[in-house]
This record gives structure tokens, C-alpha cells and sequence, in this order.
């Protein structure tokens, strides 16, 4: 059973531009959030995604956004990039309740230069 | 809001020693608990979990008791290798329904030969 994809794995952007980082979940998921992970931050909630509508929104600028297509790929996409993005972008899925828990991918390494 | 504590690190250990990572939490009702594990240049891996109060996740050696009296999860391992050395982080739903994670802030396990 394939697990969480997310590509690209690293990415290498320059203030000011934007990117599009993609996840696919696990077969049969149709929930998939996305969480930050700074060291100085730790693991920050961005938003989560249902069935093609956003559930749940973290204390992000609107410059984060996200959106998730029928077939449960979800994408995320930043704007006007700053240097404080530099993270790394986790996406996680789930059959849809937070109480079973979540499987998470590798993630994105989004360097902004 | 609802929070997870966890003990500072980093922790160094010997191989073979006995391990404990604290974990503690504010949370309304009664959610399921996690703890997850991150590899270095990888994603987040769920080890255990525990969906009641008094359950015992444990996986891979490692196990955790989800203690509503005292609200703690802490993680224990008899006795540890050098392939635990990793980031351990502690985490729940914020309450019930909430379709997202709050992390602890993680703490960094090196066990050494």
C-alpha cells in the first residue's frame, strides 16, 4: 500500500515568487492536512482539507493557501515568498477522523533565498 | 487552548539504557493520544497511540499510558539502540472534532554506542 507523496522534495525559490507543493494521500483517504515545521516554530497546523472543502484553517497570512481535488490530491500554494517560509511542508492524510491518526510524508524543503 | 508539554532536550543515552520522555497535556475532554517519531531528512512516523484513558499504546518496545489523572502519555523503552536516535514528539486533536494535531515541541533522542 502506497504511502503519503509529496513532491518535489526540495525546492530552492527566491523572495517574491511563489510555489505549488503537491500530496497525494493514501488510497482511500480523503482527508489531508498540511503542517510547517520551523526549528524555531516546531509543527504548525496550516489547514486540512475534506472531500474538496478546507475544514480547518491554521493562524497563517492568506498568502498560504490550499486546495483538494476530487480524486484526494491535495496542493498547497505560497505567495510572495519571505525568507521566515523556509520550512519543511508536511502533508499527513486520514480516512477523515483525527482520532485514528494520521500518516504524514516525507515532506517538501522549501529553501527561499 | 489545548497544549502538549514535552521535556526538553536533547537527550543522550547509552545503548541498552532505560529511556523515558515526558509528556503532558491541557486538552477538553478526553482525545486520543500520540506520539510520533521523526528519522533524520524524513517525515513523521506514528510509533503508538492511545484512544482512552488508561490505554496503553507500544510499539517497537516502546510504550506509553494514557493517564487522565496525572494528563500525561509519557514514553518509555527498556532498552534502546542506536537506530532510536530521532526526534520523538507527543501529540493530540485540540478537542473534540478538530480535525488537525498539536505538536509538542519535540525532543531530540541520540543514543550513542
Amino acid at each position: 500500500k502506497a504511502g503519503v507523496t509529496q513532491t518535489p522534495r526540495y525546492l530552492i525559490k527566491t523572495r517574491g515568487q511563489q510555489v505549488t507543493l503537491s500530496c497525494s494521500p493514501i488510497s482511500g483517504h480523503r482527508s489531508v492536512s498540511w503542517y510547517q515545521q520551523t526549528p524555531g516554530q516546531g509543527l504548525q497546523f496550516l489547514f486540512e482539507y475534506f472531500s474538496e472543502t478546507q475544514r480547518n484553517k491554521g493562524n497563517f497570512p492568506g498568502r498560504f493557501s490550499g486546495r483538494q481535488f476530487s480524486n484526494s490530491r491535495s496542493e498547497m500554494n505560497v505567495s510572495t515568498l519571505e525568507l521566515g517560509d523556509s520550512a519543511l511542508y508536511l502533508c499527513a492524510s486520514s480516512l477523515g477522523d483525527s482520532s485514528y491518526g494520521y500518516t504524514f510524508g516525507s515532506g517538501t524543503r522549501l529553501t527561499v533565498v | 487552548g489545548d497544549s502538549v508539554t514535552q521535556m526538553e532536550g536533547p537527550v543522550t543515552l547509552s545503548e541498552e539504557a532505560f529511556l523515558t520522555i515526558n509528556c503532558t497535556y491541557t486538552a477538553t475532554g478526553y482525545p486520543s493520544l500520540f506520539w510520533y517519531v521523526q528519522y533524520p531528512g524524513e517525515g513523521l512516523q506514528l510509533l503508538l497511540k492511545a484512544t482512552k484513558a488508561d490505554d496503553k499504546g507500544s510499539n517497537k518496545g516502546f510504550e506509553a499510558t494514557y493517564r487522565k489523572e496525572t494528563t500525561s502519555f509519557h514514553l518509555e523503552k527498556g532498552s534502546v539502540q542506536v537506530s532510536d536516535s530521532a526526534v520523538y514528539f507527543c501529540a493530540l486533536p485540540p478537542n473534540q472534532g478538530a480535525q488537525k494535531l498539536v505538536f509538542g515541541q519535540g525532543t531530540r533522542l541520540t543514543i550513542n554506542p
